[in-house]
């Protein structure tokens, strides 16, 4: 099967900005969850959706927000964008408990 | 607050060696504890998992020891590698939590030839 995919792979945003990222699940995984990476505070969960209901959220304002879709891929959103959103933005698709995550989108807030 | 505290953030080892890395929970409804290997520019790769019935579990070079009394787990790589070289993080996650996992800090993993 293949494997977890994200676009962009990078992107460069200045501040106020809004963005949006795409991901595409492994095929039949019907969970997709999303998590920031940061060097100083490392992998958080942002939020997770399953068969387009957001099931879990986690600690974030909210100008993170998210979606899924009927063929279970799902988009996150930023608006209003700050220089800490830079980071790298991983997801993951879930069979049962595993998560298998993609390569992450890495976005750059100027 | 950090539910998952990882330690040490980073460790070398001489190739052959078996680097031990730890972590602590204080959440005692989690009931999966995963470990994922992340390389520079790649997204967290799963390389084993266990739950809390069992205190041990081994998969290839990997091992998995785990004391629920003590709310501790650890990953030791037998005959590790330069190819081990990576960043390696624990996690945990509920069962009545979807699949949101709440990850360690990480540790920086370097395997000298």
């Amino acid at each position: 099967k293949a494997g977890v995919t994200q676009t962009p792979r990078y992107l460069i945003k200045t501040r106020g900005q809004q963005v949006t990222l795409s991901c595409s699940p492994i095929s039949g995984h019907r969970s997709v969850s999303w998590y920031q990476q940061t060097p100083g505070q490392g992998l958080q969960f942002l939020f997770e959706y399953f068969s387009e209901t957001q099931r879990n959220k986690g600690n974030f304002p909210g100008r993170f927000s998210g979606r899924q879709f009927s063929n279970s891929r799902s988009e996150m959103n930023v608006s209003t964008l700050e220089l800490g959103d830079s980071a790298l933005y991983l997801c993951a698709s879930s069979s049962y408990d595993t998560q298998y995550f993609g390569p992450g989108t890495r976005l750059t807030v100027l | 607050q950090q539910q998952v505290k990882q330690s040490p953030q980073s460790l070398i080892v001489q190739k052959g060696g078996i680097p031990i890395i730890n972590c602590a929970y204080e959440n005692t409804a989690f009931d999966y504890f995963p470990w994922y290997q992340q390389f520079p520019g790649k997204g967290p790769a799963l390389l084993i998992a266990i739950r809390p019935d069992v205190s041990e579990k081994k998969e290839g070079r990997f091992t998995i020891s785990f004391n629920k009394s003590a709310k501790q787990f650890s990953l030791h790589i037998m005959d590790s590698q330069p190819g081990d070289s990576a960043t390696y993080f624990c996690a945990a996650s509920e069962r009545n939590a979807g699949n949101m996992l709440t990850f360690g800090g990480g540790t920086r993993l370097m395997v000298k030839p």
